[in-house]
């Protein structure tokens, strides 16, 4: 069953501006990880956050994680041309298995 | 430098014609996947191998088939591919990391095309 739902499923903003996307998920869950998607491409690891965490930095990304809605964001600060890709939260499911949320397709405008 | 690889990256076959891909890692990681991927959609997981052992998922097709003959290689065959198989496959490796945290790392991806 789908653990993952994303919101926006797009989000087309201006270079510059701060994007922020949305995940929920239904079971309780040890760790929560972001990837990101280039077209075409395989998927890369961004940021774990755990569950005793509530919030993460790396670099221009911020992860926020609210266990008791079952909920996490993304912010991505000064976006860059290059930040548009699509964008995955993924929780684990049993074991070693990663259940992946539809994705927001993130466009960032010149 | 190539952690994950995967050939080829474009694959077209006839429907019905048996094809395989191939996946490669240089990590040494126990868990080796493979996932399904159309057009904006969420990667699918197929299956995958924790060392040697075989962990179907319950709705892959029947069509689907993996080997993993050692720890660096694993191997997609697809037995009759149907216009329905055309994606991306994408294959990833991990292992337990800290706290069992199963980091994926993914490849570039074989994209299959049927004609």
């Amino acid at each position: 069953s789908q653990q993952g739902e994303e919101d926006p499923q797009a989000l087309s903003i201006q270079e510059g501006e701060n994007a922020t996307m949305n995940c929920s998920y239904k079971t309780s869950i040890n760790n929560l990880q972001w990837y990101r998607q280039n077209s075409g491409r395989g998927l890369v690891h961004l940021i774990l956050i755990r569950s005793n965490e509530r919030e993460k930095h790396s670099g221009r990304l911020r992860v926020t994680l609210d266990t008791s809605k079952k909920s996490s964001s993304l912010l991505i600060t000064a976006s860059r041309a290059a930040d548009t890709a699509s964008y995955f939260c993924a929780v684990i499911q049993g074991a070693q298995k990663l259940v992946f949320g539809q994705g927001t397709r993130l466009t960032i405008n010149p | 430098d190539a952690m994950v690889i995967q050939n080829p990256r474009y694959q077209v076959t006839q429907f019905g014609k048996p094809v395989t891909l191939s996946c490669s890692q240089t990590l040494n990681h126990n868990v080796m996947y493979w996932y399904q991927q159309k057009s904006s959609q969420a990667p699918k997981l197929l299956f995958h191998y924790y060392d040697k052992d075989f962990n179907n998922e319950a709705d892959t097709p029947d069509n689907f088939q993996s080997r993993r003959p050692n720890t660096s290689f694993c191997f997609l065959d697809i037995r009759s591919p149907g216009l329905g198989d055309a994606a991306m496959y994408l294959c990833a490796t991990s292992s337990p990391g800290l706290a069992g945290t199963y980091e994926q790392y993914f490849g570039p991806g074989t994209r299959l095309t049927v004609t």
